[in-house]
């Protein structure tokens, strides 16, 4: 199946302060990526759809200003929590589709805000 | 809204036995489907994919699908301690939108 690299796979950060996560489709070229967020023992929610050269699409509930997406290329796209807070918290996951038709996951990004 | 139901479990199975997860999805317009397997603290693994009625076989694994009952299913055979795992159970209409996932069935394989 196809890669996706997801970087960092572990981060404490203080609150109030800023973290980037970047998801990379390795072998193929995903014009669309996805954000889900997972809390312990709770299924994946998706956050936003990541459109390469556009604006992401924001599920409802998820602040738009608080969780800034940036597809800037075929093969990247960043996730940056803004002003972190403890219940931010969270596993952060990108997924891309080579096609429209199987998913892969990054490796996913454990965000612990103190 | 489309919904797609799993029973959480947790599922508990001797080893080598047959292992049965169940899904059913609410949208008729679905036209992929999948099974996803994820360790705690990992990150979803794609299983299986079907997209038509009938059973789809690798492996261990069977996938069933039967649209007309909104029902997928995924069997594993000899199941092995290492099956022990949370399954996802994922529905897509092609729309090129996101994969819609049910909340898993946590699976536990005794040896």
């Amino acid at each position: 199946g196809a890669v996706v690299s997801q970087h960092p796979s572990r981060v404490i950060c203080k609150s109030g302060t800023s973290v980037k996560i970047e998801c990379r489709s390795l072998d193929f070229q995903a014009t669309t990526m996805f954000w889900y967020r997972q809390f312990p023992k709770q299924s994946l929610m998706l956050m936003a759809t990541s459109n390469e050269g556009s604006k992401a699409t924001y599920e409802q509930g998820v602040e738009k200003d608080k969780f800034l997406i940036n597809h800037a290329s075929l093969t990247l796209s960043t996730l940056t929590v803004t002003s972190a807070h403890p219940e931010d918290s969270s596993f952060y996951i990108c997924s891309a589709r080579d096609s429209l038709t199987e998913a892969f996951f990054g490796q996913g990004t454990r965000l612990t805000v103190v | 809204q489309k919904e797609v139901e799993q029973n959480s479990g947790p599922l508990s199975v001797p080893e080598g036995a047959i292992a049965s997860l169940n899904c059913t999805y609410s949208d008729r317009g679905s036209q992929s489907f999948f099974w996803y397997r994820q360790y705690s603290g990992k990150s979803p693994e794609l299983i299986m994919s079907i997209y038509s009625n009938g059973d789809k076989e690798d492996g261990r694994f069977t996938a069933q699908l039967n649209k007309a009952s909104q029902y997928v299913s995924l069997l594993i055979r000899d199941s092995q301690p290492s099956d022990s795992a949370t399954y996802l159970c994922a529905v897509n209409d092609n729309s090129g939108y996101a994969l819609n996932f049910g909340k898993g069935t946590s699976l536990l394989v005794t040896p």
